[in-house]
C-alpha cells in the first residue's frame, strides 16, 4: 500500500523559511518522480513542484519559483520542499504526491494527506 | 486564474449521467494527458481518470474520461450521494513546464 506521510508544516512569520519532508512507503520510490500540490483555503489545487526519479529534472510554478527548492533522498524515500521568503499568499494545505511514472510531467497518482502551512504575522 | 477552464458547479439527481469538461490549449491537453481527480470533504484527493482514459484499479467504471483536441471530460452515471465533492483536471504544459489543474468542479447530488 503507498503511503505518503508529510510533516514540517506550521506558522511561520512572511519572509520567514519552512522545510516540508514526504517519507513515502509502499511502493519503488527511486523509480517515480515526486511532487508537491498545494490547497489555500477556499481555493482549488495548485501544483507547486516537481522532482525526477533521479533528481536530474526539477519543475516548478512560477509563483514559487525561486523562492521553493524541490529535493529528494532515494536511500531515505523522502522528498523534501525547502520553502524560502515565504508570503502570505504561500498559507494552504500542501500534498505530497506520487507521480506515475519516472519523469516529473505526468500525473500524479497518489497522494498524501497534507500538512498546513501558515504564514502569518 | 486556472489555464485549465472548468465549470464551477455541476449536479444531478441519483442514478444520473452527468459530464464535467475541461478546457485547455494545444500546449496543454492538445499535447498531453488529462488526469482526474476527485476531492472530498476531509480527504486527500484521489485520482479517478488517468492517462485521459485510464481507470485505476478500484475506480467503479462508473466513471470515465474521454479528450478530444484540447478539451476533455469526466463523466459519472448512475450519480450516488457520495460522488458528491470537488472534480478537477490537471495536464502537463508544455509552454508553462508545469502542471495545470482546472478550478475544479463542485458536484452536487440532488
Amino acid at each position: 500500500e503507498v503511503q505518503l506521510l508529510e510533516s514540517g508544516g506550521g506558522l511561520v512569520q512572511p519572509g520567514g523559511s519552512l522545510r516540508l519532508s514526504c517519507a513515502a512507503s509502499g511502493f519503488s520510490f527511486g523509480s517515480y518522480a515526486m511532487g508537491w500540490v498545494r490547497q489555500a483555503p477556499g481555493k482549488g489545487l495548485q501544483w507547486v513542484s516537481s522532482i525526477s526519479s533521479n533528481s536530474g529534472n526539477t519543475y516548478y510554478a512560477d509563483s514559487v519559483k525561486g523562492r521553493f527548492t524541490i529535493s529528494r533522498d532515494n536511500s531515505k524515500n523522502t522528498v523534501y520542499l525547502r520553502m524560502n521568503a515565504l508570503r502570505v499568499e504561500d498559507t494552504a494545505f500542501y500534498y505530497c504526491v506520487k507521480v506515475e511514472s519516472s519523469g516529473g510531467w505526468y500525473g500524479c497518482d497518489f497522494w498524501g494527506q497534507g500538512t498546513l502551512v501558515t504564514v502569518s504575522s | 486564474q486556472s489555464v485549465l477552464t472548468q465549470p464551477p458547479s455541476a449536479s444531478g439527481t441519483p442514478g444520473q449521467r452527468v459530464t464535467i469538461s475541461c478546457t485547455g490549449s494545444s500546449s496543454s491537453i492538445g499535447s498531453n494527458y488529462v488526469y482526474w481527480y476527485q476531492h472530498l470533504p476531509g480527504t486527500a484527493p484521489k485520482l479517478l481518470i488517468s492517462r485521459s482514459n485510464q481507470r485505476p484499479s478500484g475506480v467503479p467504471d462508473r466513471f470515465s474520461g474521454s479528450k478530444s483536441g484540447t478539451s476533455a471530460s469526466l463523466a459519472i452515471s448512475g450519480l450516488r450521494s457520495e460522488d458528491e465533492g470537488n472534480y478537477y483536471c490537471a495536464a502537463w504544459d508544455d509552454s508553462l513546464r508545469g502542471m495545470s489543474f482546472g478550478g475544479g468542479t463542485k458536484l452536487t447530488v440532488l
